[in-house]
């Protein structure tokens, strides 16, 4: 969690409002995956992204290699968005060094 | 259905016992590897590994050991679990090797008593 620092740590969002996480990096990202682990602890892949933009649905990312950081956007937070949400960078082709998480609560 | 495959879903086990957990990979990807999420839900990587080199986060102990009959399969042995062992173990897979995305397994939880 040290490498890679996720805020907020926990987001309250009401059904139909936007949102947005963000990773920052200790160390320059070569390329950054988001996840979202759901109840039953699957990590479902969201997006993989060298520097740039990508969109998916409601969903947005940006990864900003030269300033260390990535962003994911969520517009109109429907109930399913709930669950954890990390970043992840892979600065080595050695494994994914992770952040802490974004717990994300969608309430009606 | 291609997908990333772990056996078990739970594993509960004394301290001392050894165990193996299952890994399989159908999506046709070289490289393989197993992280550890604990408690907290932090996840870090224990070991990545291709049919040319095994690498090993050195916080890893000595008594966890990847087994590998070929590159679909990667298991993941514990020769004397340790109570702090307790965790999940998840299970990954890239297609060659270095920066490309990873996919997981729905992971393997173990409970040492």
């Amino acid at each position: 969690g040290d490498k890679v620092k996720q805020s907020p740590s926990a987001l309250s969002l009401q059904e139909g409002t936007n949102s947005a996480l963000r990773c920052n990096f200790s160390i320059a990202a070569t390329t950054v995956q988001w996840f979202l682990q759901n109840p039953r602890g699957s990590l479902i892949n969201l997006f993989y992204l060298v520097p740039g933009t990508k969109e998916n649905g409601r969903l947005k990312s940006a990864f900003d290699s030269k300033e260390s950081y990535s962003t994911l956007h969520i517009r109109d937070a429907q109930l399913e968005d709930s669950g954890t949400y990390f970043c992840a960078e892979n600065n080595y082709a050695q494994g994914l060094t992770f952040g802490l998480g974004t717990r994300v609560s969608v309430f009606p | 259905e291609t997908a990333v495959f772990q056996t078990p879903n739970y594993h509960v086990t004394q301290v001392g016992n050894e165990v193996s957990f299952n890994c399989k990979q159908t999506l046709g990807h070289d490289t393989m590897y197993w992280y550890k999420q604990d408690s907290k839900k932090l996840l870090k990587i224990m070991f990545s590994y291709n049919n040319k080199q095994l690498i090993v986060n050195e916080t890893v102990p000595r008594r966890f050991s990847p087994q590998s009959s070929d590159k679909a399969h990667l298991n993941l042995r514990i020769k004397s679990v340790e109570p702090e062992d307790s965790a999940v173990y998840l299970c990954a897979s890239s297609p060659g090797t270095g920066y490309a995305e990873q996919f997981f397994g729905p992971g393997t939880r173990l409970t040492v008593l």
